[in-house]
């Protein structure tokens, strides 16, 4: 069946830093949609790609879908301590349901 | 609030007993989704229930069951219930089977000792 892996698992950063999270299923998607969970609380939905090659940014997120639509990055441009979470990639295969990806846990050192 | 709600947030029972855990969607969302997360694990999908009907099954075991009411809420039973069996189970809900986003709830801890 579909599998989605995302690495890495997990990421500590100095604020400020750069980070980046990256996503690859095993077959073509649909779309894909990102997510992001806070400790203790439950996933909330970012973004969904459609396009092969589609590029879309939310402030300091930006996020990519690549040109055979079985990958996806999400890159955090100067993190904040706001950004802390576990960010999970969801792949669509047409099949009526989204398979996450294992999530990638984000750390930020203040 | 996300507009999902679940019910109970947190439930403790033995190993045997059976649970019944409950989600009302977002008003106007047909499509409900139940994932189960393990402790520092992804989520796992095990069903999909759209206007009623299931319309997608994932790793659900043979002691799950879920139904979706004609008021579009829907409960995931679980029975012969194992200490593995102890997780989060997270509903959420879509408008319609063109997805654009899940909403999820918070979310029933489930406990079994």
């Amino acid at each position: 069946g579909q599998q989605v892996m995302q690495i890495p698992q997990y990421q500590h950063v100095q604020e400020g830093e750069d980070f980046t999270t990256y996503c690859n299923s095993s077959t073509t998607l649909s779309n894909i949609q990102w997510y992001k969970q806070r400790p203790g609380g439950h996933p909330v939905f970012l973004i969904q790609l459609v396009k092969s090659g589609e590029v879309k940014k939310q402030k300091r997120l930006t996020f990519q879908f690549g040109e055979a639509k079985k990958n996806s990055s999400l890159h955090i441009t100067a993190t904040q301590t706001t950004d802390v979470g576990t960010y999970f990639c969801a792949g669509d295969d047409s099949s009526y349901k989204l398979i996450f990806g294992s999530g990638t846990r984000l750390l930020v050192r203040p | 609030d996300s507009g999902v709600t679940q019910t109970p947030k947190h439930l403790i029972t033995a190993t045997g007993q059976r649970v019944t855990l409950r989600c009302s969607p977002r008003s106007g969302d047909l499509s409900v989704y139940w994932y189960q997360q393990s402790l520092d694990q992804g989520l796992q999908f095990l069903i999909q229930y759209y206007n009623g009907e299931e319309r997608a099954k994932g790793n659900i075991l043979e002691r799950f069951s879920a139904q979706q009411f004609p008021d579009l809420h829907s409960e995931l039973n679980l029975s012969s219930l194992e200490l593995g069996d102890s997780a989060l189970y997270f509903c959420a809900s879509s408008g319609g089977p063109a997805n654009y986003g899940y909403t999820f709830g918070s979310g029933t801890r489930l406990t079994v000792v």
